[in-house]
């Protein structure tokens, strides 16, 4: 069974720090890995995602690896900001199953970035 | 497009009485998940569609909870009878196709209380 760990599991930062959120996952036969943000009270949002065959992606601030043979990802947000504030989850799709969709999420990391 | 859209936002009832969640997913998405999401587990995948069709419930916790996609436009969860063990963020998730690029949007979520 795909167990998916996320550390830390909250983080406190100044302003404008680059950061890092670790995502490891027992199984490494996975399709893809996702990164989510949920801010308080509401749903989750996409950040990134990352095929089974890629190494990196990058939107903007925030740049994703995986490692896959290790069951390790990595997000990495660059000059943080008092609104990069959330919550930060990890996903992955197992291989060989019915559905792309079909999420394993670690637990988060609650990422607070104070002025 | 509106996203993935919940209702009811939130809700509070008694013990023992019927709850029923509803969903429309993104149009033009062929799959449709619902996941619940507590303190203590997290996100769970309760049962997915394809095409309207269920094609994993392993999720689903007992028989109390039932989900339905009558069309490509409408889904419910209904619990009943509820159980203060219920009390969670029911999410409510749509895709389109069955390849790994593929991107899942999460609607903003139904809380459940039970009392």
């Amino acid at each position: 069974k795909q167990e998916v760990t996320q550390i830390p599991a909250a983080l406190s930062v100044p302003e404008g720090e680059n950061l890092v959120l670790n995502c490891s996952f027992t199984d490494s036969a996975i399709y893809n890995l996702q990164w989510f943000r949920q801010d308080p009270g509401k749903g989750l949002t996409s950040l990134l995602l990352i095929q089974s065959s890629q190494r990196e992606q990058t939107s903007g601030r925030l740049n994703a690896s995986l490692d896959k043979s290790s069951g390790r990802s990595t997000l990495y947000i660059a000059a943080s900001q008092p609104g990069d504030s959330a919550t930060y989850l990890c996903a992955v799709v197992n291989a060989g199953g019915t559905s792309y969709g079909k999420l394993t999420f670690g637990q988060g990391t609650i990422l607070t970035v104070h002025p | 497009d509106a996203g993935v859209i919940q209702s009811p936002r939130h809700e509070v009832t008694e013990m023992g009485q019927e709850v029923t969640l509803r969903c429309k997913p993104i149009s033009g998405h062929d799959y449709l998940f619902w996941y619940r999401q507590t303190m203590m587990r997290g996100l769970e995948l309760l049962i997915y569609f394809n095409n309207n069709v269920p094609i994993d419930d392993s999720g689903m916790p007992e028989d109390r909870f039932s989900a339905k996609m009558p069309n490509a436009s409408f889904s419910t969860l209904k619990i009943q009878p509820s159980e203060p063990r219920d009390s969670a963020v029911y999410f409510c998730a749509s895709s389109r196709g069955a390849r790994p690029g593929n991107t899942i949007y999460f609607g903003e979520g139904s809380w459940l209380t039970v009392v």
